[in-house]
């Protein structure tokens, strides 16, 4: 059974700073790795798909890595702004392109200026 | 393109009652998943709708049901109510599944009185 577990569970980092949120998963026999993020009290916004074949993906101040062998994910945020804070979410496919999404914990951040 | 909508955005039910949300996918995508978002379990898939066919089921109990109309509108509902069952119900689209980016709605926060 897939179990996704991201680290820190809370984050609270002033503003300009390199941040790094992490995400584990226990199968890796995945699909794909998908970033979110979440405001309070609303729905996810896509930040990043990597597919299990790539290494990365990048997206503006945004790069993820994806080491599927070891299970690993992690969302690297450059130069961090107030706008930034947020919940953070990565969620794993399975094996194939029409498996289920197994969500993580999330990384609730806060950016203060 | 407009986004993913759902209504209402706001329920209050009282325990025993039955509650039907709705979900209008973006236009063109075929594909509308179901999830249920708590503090204690975070989010957890629901099921997973493709023309007008449940393709994937998550692990909840029978009295959570969905479907899709061929405009890829899709319902949810959840019959005799139970104080757990109070929860943000989120949907995604996409054009085939959940191999590929998911498009999230605001959600329906309910509520189990």
């Amino acid at each position: 059974k897939q179990e996704v577990t991201q680290i820190p569970a809370a984050l609270s980092v002033p503003e300009g700073e390199n941040l790094v949120l992490n995400c584990s998963f226990t199968d890796s026999a995945i699909y794909n790795l998908q970033w979110f993020r979440q405001d309070p009290g609303k729905g996810l916004t896509s930040l990043l798909l990597i597919q299990s074949s790539q290494r990365e993906q990048t997206s503006g101040r945004l790069n993820a890595s994806l080491d599927k062998s070891s299970g690993r994910s992690t969302l690297y945020i450059a130069a961090s702004q107030p706008g930034d804070s947020a919940t953070y979410l990565c969620a794993v496919g399975g094996l194939i392109g029409t498996d289920k999404l197994i969500f993580g914990t999330g990384t609730r951040l806060q950016v203060f200026p | 393109k407009a986004g993913v909508t759902q209504t209402p955005r706001y329920l209050i039910k009282t325990r025993g009652q039955q509650v039907t949300l709705s979900c209008s996918p973006i236009s063109g995508h075929r594909s509308v998943s179901w999830y249920q978002q708590t503090p204690g379990q975070g989010l957890q898939f629901l099921f997973e709708y493709f023309s007008e066919t449940q393709r994937n089921k998550g692990n909840f109990p029978g009295r959570f049901s969905g479907r899709q109309f061929s405009n890829s509108r899709s319902e949810m509902n959840v019959s005799t109510l139970e104080l757990g069952d109070s929860a943000l119900y989120l949907c995604a689209s996409s054009p085939r599944g959940t191999g590929e980016t998911q498009y999230f709605g605001p959600g329906t926060r309910l509520l189990v009185l």
